[in-house]
């Protein structure tokens, strides 16, 4: 079946502009991640749905980051007022449940390569 | 908190060469850890994990809790395997992954 599809791939935006990324999960997975990898770093935790509800959205840079998933299946994540330092790829991942045998893999999108100008 | 460390941004080995790839983990629980792939223009993917003890294309990595290290090796390098990889620490009461900044491992021919 289809994997996690991000979209759109590439976007440009003007700095105080405001973007929103859309993530697709695989369907039937319960759990959604959204991370921020800065150019030649590693992926850094935003934040975690389970279902709809948003359990944790510690990893947020700042209040200009909103991210929302209304019907426990497709999630967006709006940035309002974009800066130059939010540039870089955001990624979005999804899980099936935590099972007994240990954490389930996490199964990332392309990716959305965000540039600010 | 949790935190994961790459020490090398870059290993460069021959093809046929074994290959260790360092990563070591601070966490005060108890940790889950992982490594991620990414190849050349694919998407981040599941390597392998500590509790699944397996070997994934002739990788295999070993969880010391005593040093606090998930190191990632393979005894003979294959081109096939250049790629970043990323040391992953599952924690938390849910399924919150903290990755490490990467390695790129080039396998020259």
């Amino acid at each position: 079946g289809a994997g996690v599809s991000q979209s759109p791939r590439y976007k440009v935006a003007k700095r105080g502009q405001d973007v929103a990324l859309r993530c697709d999960p695989i369907s039937g997975h319960v759990s959604l991640f959204w991370y921020q990898q800065a150019l030649g770093q590693g992926p850094e935790f935003l934040t975690y749905f389970q279902n709809e509800a948003q359990l944790d959205k510690s990893g947020l840079p700042s209040d200009r980051f909103f991210a929302e998933r209304p019907e426990g299946s497709v999630s967006t994540l709006k940035i309002q007022r974009t800066q130059q330092e939010d540039s870089a790829v955001y990624l979005c991942a999804s899980s099936l449940a935590l099972t007994g045998g240990g954490r389930s893999p996490l199964h990332f999108g392309n990716g959305t390569r965000l540039t600010v100008t | 908190a949790q935190r994961v460390t790459q020490p090398e941004k870059l290993l460069s080995v021959f093809k046929g060469a074994p290959v260790e790839l360092k990563c070591n983990y601070s966490y005060s629980g108890s940790p889950e850890l992982f490594w991620y792939v990414q190849y050349s223009r694919q998407r981040l993917q599941l390597l392998l994990r500590h509790i699944s003890r397996e070997s994934i294309k002739g990788f295999t990595a070993d969880l010391n809790k005593g040093e606090t290290s998930f190191h990632l090796k393979k005894p003979f390098a294959q081109e096939e395997d250049s790629a970043m990889y990323y040391c992953a620490l599952g924690s938390g009461g849910y399924q919150k992954v903290t990755f490490g900044t990467g390695t790129k491992l080039q396998v020259i021919p």
